[in-house]
């Protein structure tokens, strides 16, 4: 099976931009997360989406969000964004809530 | 809240040498616990999880940990390491449930490798 695929896998953005970024879940898997990871921070999560639903948010502003699409494909949004911003942003699959979480190679965002 | 503490940020050994990688949680029950593995500029990578059962679990690449729950430890165990191993690992609790997915993570522990 196809491993977690994220796109793209580098963004250069300017303060006040927005961005959104693509996640594919391995075939077969139902629930999709986000995670921020930063030197100063580490790895935080942001949300997770199953079923189309948002079902639990990290402490991040409202101006992170994100969705799931009836195959699983997820997509997280960043408006107006900030030099703080610049990170990581991984996606993680599970075939259901609460299993074994399988990590993709990343979107590395540097805001500017 | 759950919570993971990996103590040490950095360490070195030397090729052939053998490893133990600490980590303690915090959690009110009995939580899944993880070991992922980052390579620079990769993804995480799991190397081993324990849900329930044998409380000592293998890995892939040789690795094993150890779930000790009177310590509130799952400590990550080599006992010959490869230059290849060089890489940051992440220690990870995450929820018993249905009801959640996140994942909380240690800072993690830099591992280099001398030849």
């Amino acid at each position: 099976k196809a491993g977690v695929t994220q796109t793209p896998r580098y963004l250069i953005k300017t303060r006040g931009q927005q961005v959104t970024l693509s996640c594919s879940p391995i075939s077969g898997h139902r629930s999709v997360s986000w995670y921020q990871q930063t030197p100063g921070q580490g790895l935080q999560f942001l949300f997770e989406y199953f079923s189309e639903t948002q079902r639990n948010k990290g402490n991040f502003p409202g101006r992170f969000s994100g969705r799931q699409f009836s195959n699983s494909r997820s997509e997280m949004n960043v408006s107006t964004l900030e030099l703080g911003d610049s990170a990581l942003y991984l996606c993680a699959s599970s075939p259901q809530r609460g299993e074994t979480q399988y990590f993709g190679p990343g979107t590395r965002l540097l805001v500017l | 809240a759950q919570s993971v503490t990996q103590p040490d940020i950095h360490i070195t050994v030397s090729e052939g040498a053998s490893l133990e990688l600490r980590c303690n949680y915090s959690y009110g029950a009995t939580p899944y616990l993880f070991w992922y593995v980052q390579s620079p500029g990769q993804g995480l990578q799991l190397l081993l999880k324990y849900f329930s059962g044998d409380t000592l679990v293998q890995g892939i690449k040789g690795f094993e940990a150890e779930f000790k729950r009177s310590q509130s430890s799952f400590n990550l165990r080599k006992p010959s390491v490869h230059w290849s191993d060089a890489a940051e690992y992440f220690c990870a609790v995450g929820a018993r449930s249905n009801a959640g997915n996140m994942l909380t993570f240690g800072g993690g522990t830099r591992l280099m490798v001398k030849p």
